[in-house]
């Protein structure tokens, strides 16, 4: 069963411009939602996250919008770079049941010069 | 750098064998998660140990294992390999279960023959 549903699975951006990748999740007990950049040979690297008590959270060109009610949280990458270029993953958790990361499917974003 | 260490980077096998797959968390780090990614499956949790104990277990094969030590470095045996084990293993720490923040290490390349 997937619990987080990520879209699109592929996005190409140019330099600049604005990345959007959206999120879906099922399970209303999720409490931690992160996002990870994960570059070709390389493991996943924590990029932002945020908890439910918050709509949005903002840290440099990254931006996490949360739509509790909807179920729904977004990543959103400003002034898009072509180092930007790399597979992005959403993932959820329950902090209080051990944290295991349930991962969206990915996207693949390329940025061009 | 996640401060994460894996061992080895690249392991090629015959079907039929096991290997074991080391890891290092972060210093500090009492937690350790283990995850296989795949093309078809995605990034999948296998399972937690905390402080040298079995905390959860994901899609975790009958034939995998996993233990952590008293120094808090954990190991991933596979045994009986299959060539659908060919994958990424990644293995990540954090502070304590309840966090979330979880930090990947580089990864291990397993590939049956």
């Amino acid at each position: 069963q997937q619990q987080v549903k990520q879209s699109p699975q592929s996005l190409i951006v140019q330099k600049g411009g604005i990345s959007i990748i959206n999120c879906a999740y099922e399970n209303t007990a999720f409490d931690y939602f992160p996002w990870y950049q994960q570059f070709p040979g390389k493991g996943p690297a924590l990029l932002i996250a945020i908890r439910p008590d918050v709509s949005e959270k903002k840290e440099g060109r990254f931006t996490i919008s949360f739509n509790k009610s909807a179920k729904q949280f977004s990543l959103h990458i400003m002034d898009s770079q072509p180092g930007d270029s790399a597979t992005y993953f959403c993932a959820a958790s329950k902090e209080t049941s051990g944290s295991r990361l349930t991962f969206g499917e990915g996207t693949q974003l390329t940025v061009n010069p | 750098d996640s401060g994460v260490t894996q061992t080895p980077k690249h392991l090629i096998t015959a079907t039929g064998q096991r290997v074991t797959l080391r890891c290092s968390p972060r210093s500090g780090d009492l937690s350790v998660y283990w995850y296989q990614q795949s093309l078809d499956q995605g990034l999948q949790f296998l399972i937690q140990y905390y402080n040298g104990e079995e905390r959860a277990k994901g899609n975790i094969l009958e034939r995998f294992s996993a233990q952590q030590f008293p120094d808090l470095h954990s190991e991933l045996n596979l045994s009986s390999l299959e060539l659908g084990d060919s994958a990424l293993y990644f293995c990540a720490s954090s502070v304590r279960p309840n966090r979330g923040e979880q930090y990947f290490g580089p990864g291990t390349r397993l590939t049956v023959t």
